[in-house]
């Protein structure tokens, strides 16, 4: 059963170029959750999603972010004209609905965004 | 001030003592999350708690309701452990929203 798959694990971008990051949740997890982490600093929420829906974007940047999680295929959480700020490690996580009230996340490896 | 605090931020021990991370709250809680994070690596959940103590080889997490206090501890710590530690606790007030701590860098030298 193969965990939180994300990619790209590395991703270089110039500035005003788009950065788009995948997420496949475990297998029977309809719930996913995107964290940014920047350099030397600790996770911050930005997008909880479920099949179709946002459910909860408070964290995400009002410009520029946005993230979907169709009923087929990964989530994405896609970044239009990146700025050298956005470079971090983006973090996937997924719960199944039973464990979704517990907050037991099951994390990926992170993609790391470096913009030029 | 945070509603997780942990201590300490930064931790460097031997090889083989034992090691202690603290994790304070501020808010009701439904569950404590304790999760370890190597340098350029992922995330990875190693405990989650809502009462008492449980243990997983070397690693040893305990909670205190009353005072609001977790503890993560290592027993013979190895270079391997090196890592940084976050404690996460699920708010009793939100359906799946977790409060983080900023985490706690340990490194072990041989």
């Amino acid at each position: 059963n193969a965990g939180v798959m994300q990619n790209p694990r590395h991703l270089v971008r110039r500035r005003g170029q788009e950065a788009r990051l995948r997420c496949s949740p475990m297998k029977g997890h309809s719930h996913v959750y995107w964290y940014r982490q920047l350099p030397e600093e600790g996770l911050k929420f930005m997008v909880y999603l479920q099949k179709e829906n946002i459910i909860d974007e408070s964290g995400m940047p009002k410009e520029r972010f946005s993230a979907e999680f169709p009923k087929e295929g990964p989530s994405i959480l896609r970044i239009q004209q990146v700025v050298r700020g956005d470079s971090a490690a983006y973090f996937c996580a997924s719960s199944p609905a039973y464990l979704a009230n517990t907050g037991e996340l099951f994390f990926g490896e992170g993609s790391r965004l470096t913009v030029l | 001030k945070n509603e997780v605090e942990q201590s300490p931020q930064n931790l460097t021990a031997q090889e083989g003592e034992f090691i202690t991370i603290n994790c304070s709250y501020s808010v009701g809680i439904s569950a404590l999350h304790w999760l370890q994070q190597h340098p350029g690596g992922g995330i990875v959940s190693l405990f989650m708690l809502s009462s008492g103590k449980k243990k997983h080889g070397r690693l040893i997490a305990t909670i205190n309701i009353q005072e609001k206090h977790s503890s993560l501890h290592i027993t013979a710590s190895h270079p391997r452990d090196s890592a940084v530690y976050i404690c996460a606790v699920k708010n009793m007030d939100s359906n799946y929203q977790l409060i983080w701590g900023a985490g706690t860098k340990l490194i072990i030298k041989p």
